[in-house]
């Protein structure tokens, strides 16, 4: 049983490029959800998806992020016109679909490293 | 807003020491606490969690964690720790999707 998969596992853009991140959730996951770690931090809650559906994005910044999760295919971190700040380690996370009353579990990929040049 | 926090972002033991990684959270309600392991080069990987019942939660690899709820802790502790331990650690907790992070601590264990 695969888990997590994320790729690319390290991406280089220089600034004012664009950056896609993808996420394909673990067999049988329909809920996704992007991290992401700066340097020397935790991680940070950014966006919360079902397939075809953005549950929250409370965590996105307001400009130049976008995610998707469609209805087929991985889920889709966008970053515009990449900017120095935005270098970091972007980690994804699925889990199932949740039974009312029991806690979430998300099962993590192996991230992807941004460096903004 | 919940948050958590780690007390000591480096740690640095040698092999058989015993091992204490603190973390404390700032939330009223139920909460799911959980510490993940990374180690160098790989992916999160959950070391243990609590949801409720015995709050002495036992994990891979010979990790406990207890949770103090009247102290908002959930510390994790390993009696004797091996060179195979030197990752990072984090702790996290939930009341709902999601998982709110400390900033890490990175273990060191000199063989």
């Amino acid at each position: 049983n695969a888990g997590v998969m994320q790729n690319p596992r390290h991406l280089v853009r220089r600034r004012g490029q664009e950056a896609r991140l993808r996420c394909s959730p673990m067999k049988g996951h329909s809920h996704v959800y992007w991290y992401r770690q700066l340097p020397e931090e935790g991680l940070k809650f950014m966006v919360y998806l079902q397939k075809e559906n953005i549950i929250d994005e409370s965590g996105m910044p307001k400009e130049r992020f976008s995610a998707e999760f469609p209805k087929e295919g991985p889920s889709i971190l966008r970053i515009q016109q990449v900017v120095r700040g935005d270098s970091a380690a972007y980690f994804c996370a699925s889990s199932p679909l949740p039974r009312t009353g029991e806690p979430y579990e998300q099962y993590f990929g192996p991230g992807t490293r941004l460096t903004v040049t | 807003a919940q948050s958590v926090s780690q007390h000591n972002h480096h740690v640095i033991l040698s092999e058989a020491a015993s091992l204490e990684l603190g973390c404390n959270y700032s939330y009223g309600g139920t909460v799911n606490l959980f510490w993940y392991v990374q180690y160098p080069g790989q992916h999160l990987q959950l070391l243990l969690k609590y949801f409720s019942g015995d709050p002495l939660v036992k994990g891979i690899k010979g990790f406990e964690a207890e949770f103090i709820k009247s102290k908002f802790s959930f510390n994790l502790r390993k009696p004797s720790v091996q060179w195979s331990d030197t990752a990072e650690y984090f702790c996290a907790v939930n009341s709902n999707y999601q998982l709110i992070w400390g900033a890490g601590t990175k273990l060191i264990i000199k063989p």
